[in-house]
């Protein structure tokens, strides 16, 4: 069953644009990961944000993690068409096993 | 590094017949995931090897799922009989140490029973 939500399920935006995904989970998790996944392609580890942490930096991407409201986002700034695809976060239930929300597609229009 | 190397990328096959996907992880990983992806139901989880053991096969759907690891560079998953409702992309992901680690996915194989 999947633990993580991610909303909204779909995101169209303008090259250079940001754009904000959210995740939302269930249950105490040890640790937060976003993937992406291109089409037709593998998924992508982009970040993790271990649960003592609140805030955490990559390149154009930044995540958040508030703990207590067992909520999570992806802020991807100044958007390429490149960035076009689906976002997925995962929540590890315990040491090895990852639960992966139904995903976020974005399109970034030239 | 050439990255979780899975073949073959797509298999068409008939209801009845039996399908063996292959997983090469990355050397020096440790634990080796087996995972489906569909529309319906997302990505699952089938089963977990760690240091070439499977440790949690709760995910494999039926008996007629099996996966080995006979050795650290190598897996398969195995289907048979196969069902049309198999039909969906199987991903083979390797990690340095369990979830801690990220986990790095191959291409995935597409399979399409009919």
């Amino acid at each position: 069953s999947q633990q993580g939500e991610e909303d909204p399920q779909a995101l169209s935006i303008q090259e250079g644009e940001n754009a904000t995904m959210n995740c939302s989970y269930k249950t105490s998790i040890n640790n937060l990961q976003w993937y992406r996944q291109n089409s037709g392609r593998g998924l992508v580890h982009l970040i993790l944000i271990r649960s003592n942490e609140r805030e955490k930096h990559s390149g154009r991407l930044r995540v958040t993690l508030d703990t207590s409201k067992k909520s999570s986002s992806l802020l991807i700034t100044a958007s390429r068409a490149a960035d076009t695809a689906s976002y997925f976060c995962a929540t590890a239930l315990n040491d090895y096993k990852l639960s992966f929300g139904a995903g976020t597609t974005v399109t970034v229009r030239a | 590094d050439a990255g979780v190397i899975q073949s073959p990328r797509h298999e068409v096959t008939e209801m009845g017949q039996e399908v063996t996907l292959r997983c090469k992880p990355i050397s020096g990983h440790n634990s080796l995931f087996w995972y489906r992806q569909t529309m319906m139901r997302g990505l699952e989880l089938l089963i977990y090897f760690n240091n070439n053991v499977p440790i949690d096969d709760s995910g494999m759907p039926e008996d007629r799922f099996s996966a080995k690891m006979p050795n650290a560079s190598f897996s398969t998953l195995k289907i048979q009989p196969s069902e049309p409702r198999d039909s969906a992309v199987y991903f083979c992901a390797s990690s340095l140490d369990r979830s801690i680690s990220p986990l790095h996915f191959g291409n995935g194989t597409r399979l399409t029973v009919t």
